[in-house]
């Protein structure tokens, strides 16, 4: 049971350039979430799923898209990267109420030169 | 709304004292809440929940406290330890209604002097 996984770690893109960060989870989930937390911030919601086939807007959704064909994973896609997309990116799951059941991944640092 | 300040609020309190943190949180129909600690480097990590339901719950060394009437929450932690140091959010969410969105409050620093 890996829990939820996130590639890349690290990852440098040019101003333009596109991505997709994965974010895989093995616990069967229903609800996936992506953030990003700035420098010294808290973490701001993208992009939310409530289950394979439904995706919905966060507070900060411009320059990300999302999909969720599958439970298990939740790509986050930025088609044309720029500087003000310099951040960590962390999935999430919630599975229900239990004091086991909800996992961040470990995050990908994004820089966009 | 958006945050604003560049710095954390910061609590700084002895090894072996106890720690209570505070959140006040935005949403009158949220009706669960969790908090999570985040060590530099590090995703968020799980400490406990509580649902709007009761008003208080207890873990290990950890108590979350709820007060729906003022929207707020708090955070216990009994005997703090120099490994208790970290940001610690409070969230939010609607568990199990048309919206499950989880929203973070902006996180309290937490540095244990030994």
């Amino acid at each position: 049971n890996a829990g939820v996984t996130q590639t890349p770690k690290f990852r440098i893109l040019k101003i333009g350039q596109s991505m997709t960060l994965q974010c895989t989870q093995d616990m069967n989930h229903n609800y996936m979430y992506w953030y990003r937390q700035d420098p010294g911030m808290g973490l701001k919601l993208i992009y939310y799923s409530v289950g394979a086939g439904i995706t919905d807007k966060g507070e900060v959704p411009n320059g990300y898209n999302v999909s969720r064909s599958t439970t298990e994973d939740f790509p986050l896609r930025l088609e044309l990267a720029a500087p003000s997309q310099t951040s960590v990116y962390f999935c999430a799951t919630l599975g229900g109420y239990s004091t086991d059941t909800q996992y961040f991944g470990p995050g990908t640092r994004l820089t966009v030169l | 709304g958006e945050n604003v300040g560049l710095h954390l609020p910061t609590l700084s309190v002895q090894e072996g004292d106890n720690s209570i943190i505070n959140c006040a949180y935005s949403n009158s129909a949220s009706d669960y809440f969790i908090w999570y600690k985040q060590e530099s480097g590090k995703g968020p990590q799980f400490i406990i929940d509580i649902r709007s339901n009761m008003d208080k719950r207890q873990g290990q060394r950890v108590t979350v406290l709820l007060n729906k009437t003022v929207k707020h929450l708090s955070l216990q932690i009994a005997a703090t330890q120099p490994g208790d140091s970290a940001v610690y959010f409070c969230a939010e969410s609607q568990y199990g209604g048309a919206t499950n969105k989880l929203i973070f409050g902006t996180g309290t620093l937490l540095a244990v002097q030994p």
